[in-house]
C-alpha cells in the first residue's frame, strides 16, 4: 500500500523567509495530493493540493511541486508570517490502491519567529 | 467548516466503559471517514463509510467499531475504552474518491 514520509518534522524560519516542507509517496499510482494546515487545537484544513497532471500549483505566498518521476512533492511557503506557524501535513491517493483515501504524513510543525 | 459537526469536543472516562462519538454533516458527502490523531503519528484512519450500507476498516480499526445510520451520520464506538485509546478523534467528510476531505472540530478523549 501507500506510504507517505515528510521532512522534517521540525522547522524554524524567521518572519519573511521561506519554508519548504517535502514529502515522499511510494505508490507510483497516487494521483493526488492535498496539504492541509492544522493550527493548534483546531481541525486540519486544505490549504492547496495537486493533481498528477500538474507539475506546479500557486495559491498567493503558497505552491506545491510534484515530480512524478522521483515520487516526492514540497510545499512552499514565501515570506513567512507568524500566523503561518502551525503542523502541516502531507497526503496521497489514489483511487485502486487506497481506495481513495488519503494518506497522510507524520506532520511538520512549522515555527515562525518574529 | 461548521458543517461537520462532532459531539462531544471533550470526554474523560475511566477504563472499561463504552464510549460513543458521534458526526453529522450537512454538506451532502457520501463519504465519510474516523481519524484518530496522536503527537508525531500524524492522522490514522480508524474506519470509512462509501455509503450507509458499505463501512470499512482503516489502519487500525481494532478496539472500535462504526455505525452509518444515516447519509449524514457516522458514530464511532470503544466498546470498551482502553487508556491507550486516549487521543484526538477527527471525522472527516469528502464528495468522491481522490478528493479533498474537509474535517469537524475534533473530540479530545481522555481514558483514565
Amino acid at each position: 500500500g501507500e506510504n507517505v514520509e515528510q521532512h522534517p518534522s521540525t522547522l524554524s524560519v524567521q518572519e519573511g523567509d521561506s519554508a519548504v516542507i517535502k514529502c515522499t509517496y511510494s505508490d507510483s499510482a497516487s494521483n493526488y495530493f492535498p496539504w492541509y494546515k492544522q493550527e493548534l487545537g483546531k481541525r486540519p484544513q486544505l490549504i492547496i493540493d495537486i493533481r498528477s497532471n500538474v507539475g506546479e500549483k500557486k495559491d498567493q505566498r503558497i505552491a506545491v511541486t510534484l515530480n512524478k518521476t522521483a515520487k516526492h512533492f514540497s510545499l512552499h511557503i514565501t515570506e513567512t508570517q507568524p500566523e503561518d506557524s502551525a503542523v502541516y501535513f502531507c497526503a496521497a491517493c489514489n483511487y485502486g490502491g487506497s481506495q481513495g483515501n488519503l494518506i497522510f504524513g507524520k506532520g511538520t510543525k512549522l515555527s515562525v519567529k518574529p | 467548516d461548521a458543517d461537520v459537526t462532532q459531539t462531544p469536543r471533550n470526554r474523560i472516562t475511566k477504563t472499561g466503559k463504552r464510549i460513543m462519538l458521534e458526526c453529522s454533516q450537512t454538506k451532502g458527502h457520501d463519504r465519510m471517514y474516523w481519524y484518530r490523531q496522536d503527537p508525531g503519528l500524524g492522522l490514522r484512519l480508524i474506519y470509512y463509510s462509501f455509503d450507509v450500507k458499505d463501512i470499512n476498516k482503516g489502519e487500525i480499526s481494532d478496539g472500535y467499531s462504526v455505525s452509518r445510520q444515516a447519509q449524514a451520520k457516522f458514530s464511532l464506538s470503544l466498546e470498551s475504552a482502553i487508556p491507550n485509546q486516549t487521543a484526538l478523534y477527527f471525522c472527516a467528510t469528502s464528495v468522491g474518491s481522490n478528493q479533498p476531505q474537509h474535517f469537524g472540530d475534533g473530540t479530545r478523549l481522555s481514558i483514565l
